[in-house]
């Protein structure tokens, strides 16, 4: 498809357990975001990667966060150790950052669920 | 550090008439963007509206138009003739235009209205 993909659209989990969400952003689109939803909230900034710099990591909650941008492209959200508070639903945008203003696209997200 | 407050957790509006959603921020720059963004059940972002800081001319797309009051900070968006399909939840949103390596051109988020619309 033409649109940002993310997968899984749903995701239940045990505490403790450690869940990989992955994006799959616009072809040619050199940025890519990860916020957080949490319920009824607004979105909350993760991390940025743009090309080939250091990514933008200052929004990360924890250590047990991370994530991975593989060639240019794909992207992995990494929770180790999952927690209750991280339920939410992982939202992943992408843009061609030097087009004008750089509109954000973003995908359908990740509801994680941790029991 | 830029911040984006939408003090209307809840709205709701008669088809076919207008509503007003508000957004207030707060920044030092003075060139920057402000978006607003619908969000339907189905979870993904639409873009609705945006606004560039350094034009007066307020936004307008179809039935959707916004009142960008630079001195004050303050961007709310108008909805007229309001359809069933507008229900959904709003975000407003600032984003820096300030060119180099230290902006991520990342979206600031305001907590969002949702907008009920009744037939």
């Amino acid at each position: 498809g033409a649109g940002v993909s993310q997968s899984p659209s749903n995701k239940v989990t045990e505490k403790g357990k450690d869940v990989e969400l992955r994006c799959d952003p616009i072809s040619g689109h050199t940025a890519l975001y990860w916020y957080r939803q949490s319920l009824g909230q607004g979105l909350e900034f993760l991390i940025y990667f743009q090309g080939n710099s250091a990514p933008d990591k200052s929004g990360l909650p924890s250590d047990r966060f991370s994530a991975e941008r593989t060639g240019g492209s794909v992207s992995t959200l990494t929770i180790q150790r999952t927690q209750q508070e991280d339920s939410a639903v992982y939202l992943c945008a992408s843009s061609f950052y030097l087009a004008g203003y750089g509109e954000l696209f973003f995908g359908e997200g990740s509801r994680l669920t941790v029991l | 550090a830029q911040t984006v407050t939408q003090s209307q957790p809840e709205m709701s509006v008669q088809e076919a008439e207008t509503v007003t959603l508000s957004c207030t921020y707060d920044t030092s720059e003075s060139d920057y963007y402000l978006f607003w963004y619908k969000q339907p059940p189905s979870r993904q972002m639409i873009l609705v509206i945006r606004q560039e800081a350094y034009k007066q001319q307020n936004a307008t797309e179809n039935r959707f138009s916004v009142n960008f009051q630079k001195a004050a900070k303050s961007f709310s968006l108008k909805i007229s003739d309001s359809q069933l399909g507008d229900a959904a939840m709003y975000f407003c949103a600032y984003r820096s235009a300030a060119h180099g390596s230290g902006n991520t051109g990342k979206l600031i988020f305001g907590q969002g209205t949702t907008l009920q619309v009744k037939p």
